[in-house]
């Protein structure tokens, strides 16, 4: 299986700052992705990170409030900007390896205070 | 649009099978995945089916996938208090190429 690892894995910030989470793939991986999970939902994805490109973002997400790199084919960053208490969530990194298997990361659990 | 649905809870005794349901809209989804997450934890990725397959086995558990209606189940056999979690199904969209997840359903297994 695909290792997926992200930093930090928790961290409470104050609001009007801005967090940026890493998250580091294995070779395997073909494809990155960014979801958020907010307390006691389901999955919901911010955007598809491409490597040396723009993120391609869903609707309701922008680049303004959370760039997105992906500088090589096994590392990319999300920053959620200008936080505010509404952003509290997790922040799943996820990678498409062979033959379709997706995987995630453990999460960067986000409390803004 | 794409639309995944799950009850949202289910209790089983320990031993007994649990069976969790799901379904969906997307009649182009080329995977549907099983995912579960413990408490405090990422998605663990369980298992996976293509869409032209009925079923799949993986030890204890059973994959089955009813294309024409558009329901997908997961079966865990023996459940064990360590399999509670929420499990979620995700459908990889063929026209989308983007996994959707599902609401998720707490299985509590009860000793």
């Amino acid at each position: 299986s695909a290792v997926i690892s992200q930093k930090p894995s928790r961290d409470i910030c104050q609001r009007g700052t801005s967090l940026t989470i890493q998250c580091q793939v294995d070779s395997q991986v073909t494809m990155m992705f960014w979801y958020r999970q907010q307390p006691g939902q389901s999955l919901t994805l911010i955007a598809t990170a491409n490597q040396g490109s723009e993120a391609t973002y869903e609707s309701g997400f922008v680049i303004d409030k959370f760039p997105i790199s992906r500088p090589n084919l096994t590392f990319s960053t999300l920053t959620v900007s200008n936080m505010s208490p509404e952003d509290s969530s997790i922040y799943l990194c996820s990678g498409r390896g062979p033959g379709n298997t997706i995987y995630f990361g453990e999460g960067s659990w986000l409390t803004v205070v | 649009g794409e639309d995944v649905e799950q009850s949202l809870f289910l209790s089983v005794r320990e031993g007994d099978s649990s069976v969790i349901n799901c379904t969906y809209t997307d009649s182009s989804s080329t995977y549907l995945y099983w995912y579960k997450q413990e408490p405090g934890a990422g998605l663990q990725l369980l298992t996976y089916i293509f869409s032209n397959m009925d079923m799949k086995q993986d030890q204890r558990l059973t994959v089955l996938l009813n294309k024409k209606d558009k329901h997908l189940s997961l079966r865990i056999a023996d459940t064990q208090t360590g399999d509670s979690a929420i499990y979620f199904c995700a459908e990889l969209g063929g026209a989308t190429n983007k996994l959707i997840f599902g609401t998720g359903t707490l299985l509590a297994v009860q000793p």
